[in-house]
């Protein structure tokens, strides 16, 4: 069966410090991959997905950048953050040829400081 | 461009009332829609789909294209039914990318 991995479960760090949050599906191939943020009164807000290895759509312009090194591994990433980055993500996936339905990933909580 | 609207951020009823939670959709064509469905400490999973017509846990959903809508009901409310509700839009043709709304928080008090 199929299950989705995203570390660290939380995440404390300061402004302008780096970020490297990462998600991985086992159980499954040439997955779709998105990242989202959840904020309370903003619902989901997506910010990245791909379709393949090294492809990245980007939703929302930001301080953040996603990569995909290898076909099940989704990572989001930051060089410097801000205070506005704090927030719930989530990470999902989806078959290549069914997108409807997502699985999603146990979230990981960040707070910048 | 599309759109998904969950009018209600909050919902409150009692144990055994009915509950209506409410979905308006943006879109020039046929979307597909979903709702999708986040328990206290539990991860957002999905609840229904419009194309299965199905009821899940007691829970429907009828597509109302005239009024875009898509209100997801259900006759009792049960005290478990309390989680976050989200609603969700694929664009006709599939698409790599759904849509939410941004929630809303349903409390079935005793």
């Amino acid at each position: 069966s199929q299950t989705i991995h995203q570390w660290p479960a939380t995440l404390v760090q300061p402004v302008g410090s780096p970020l490297s949050l990462e998600c991985t599906v086992e159980g499954t191939s040439n997955p779709n991959l998105y990242w989202y943020r959840q904020a309370a009164g903003r619902g989901l807000q997506l910010l990245f997905y791909s379709v393949g290895i090294g492809q990245i759509s980007s939703e929302v312009p930001q301080n953040l950048s996603a990569s995909r090194p290898q076909d099940r591994q989704f990572i989001l990433s930051s060089k410097k953050l801000l205070l506005s980055d704090s927030g719930f993500y989530l990470c999902a996936w989806s078959r290549d040829s069914i997108t409807y339905e997502q699985y999603f990933g146990p979230g990981t909580r960040l707070t910048v400081t | 461009a599309q759109r998904v609207t969950q009018p209600e951020k909050l919902l409150s009823v009692f144990k055994g009332a009915p509950v209506e939670l409410k979905c308006n959709y943006s879109y020039s064509g046929s979307p597909e829609l979903f709702w999708y469905v986040q328990y206290s400490r539990q991860r957002l999973q999905l609840l229904l789909r419009h194309i299965s017509r199905e009821s899940i846990k007691g829970f429907t959903a009828d597509l109302n294209k005239g009024e875009t809508s898509f209100h997801l009901k259900k006759p009792f409310a049960q005290e478990e039914d309390s989680a976050m509700y989200y609603c969700a839009l694929c664009p006709q043709g599939g698409s790599e990318k759904l849509v939410f709304g941004k929630g809303t928080k349903l409390t079935v008090n005793p």
